[in-house]
């Protein structure tokens, strides 16, 4: 059962533009969400997080947006390097706050 | 480097033998959290320890596989009789068990089976 679901396996975009990256969940009891990134042959890094009290958080060019009603978050890359190539995880937990619920990852493609 | 440090990063095991991955948490951390991935998919969640403890193994195969956190030492992941289907990437991460902290990851070992 798959909690935590990234619909789009891969992403195209320029070099300068905004990359948008999606994530929809099941669990209401989520409250807490994570971005991460994955270069080949490396672990997954951490990126971002936001909690359920928030909608909104940003960190230089990354911002996640939480919408709770739909059950959806994204981060949202500006603008685009060709540097942010990589795999793009998100991930979630809450109900119980030290298990950690991933989505399947969207491969982003940043064009020069 | 105070990462989570994995090792080895490759290993190379032949049918019917035996797989151990190691891992060392963080500096601070006392929850470990071992992930799968297979070529072309995402994280599958294994197992989560802490200390001594083993808290959720349900994503973990009931046979060949084990995992352990003793009181000294790395978390253990052991594979026994090693099948082709179990070469993947295997990922530990680690955190300090508090509310609303991420999880760290290791680099991976990337177990090949021949």
């Amino acid at each position: 059962d798959q909690q935590v679901k990234q619909n789009s396996p891969s992403l195209s975009v320029q070099e300068g533009r905004i990359s948008i990256l999606n994530c929809d969940y099941t669990n209401s009891m989520f409250d807490y969400f994570l971005w991460y990134k994955k270069y080949p042959a490396e672990g997954p890094t951490f990126l971002i997080s936001i909690s359920s009290i928030k909608d909104k958080n940003e960190d230089g060019r990354f911002t996640v947006f939480l919408n709770k009603s739909a059950k959806h978050l994204s981060l949202h890359i500006v603008p685009s390097q060709p540097g942010d190539s990589a795999v793009y995880f998100c991930a979630a937990s809450g109900d119980n706050f030290n298990k950690f619920y991933f989505g399947s990852g969207t491969k982003l493609n940043v064009k020069p | 480097n105070a990462g989570v440090m994995q090792n080895p990063r490759h290993l190379v095991r032949r049918r019917g033998q035996e797989a151990r991955l190691r891992c060392s948490p963080m500096k601070g951390h006392s929850h470990v959290y071992w992930y799968r991935q297979l070529p072309e998919e995402g994280l599958k969640f294994m197992v989560y320890l802490q200390k001594e403890n083993i808290i959720d193994e349900s994503g973990m195969p009931k046979e060949r596989f084990s995992a352990e956190f003793p009181k000294e030492g790395p978390s253990i992941l052991r594979i026994q009789q090693v099948v082709r289907g179990d070469s993947a990437a295997y990922f530990c991460a680690s955190s300090p068990g508090r509310v609303n902290q991420p999880q760290h990851f290791g680099d991976g070992t990337r177990l090949s089976i021949l």
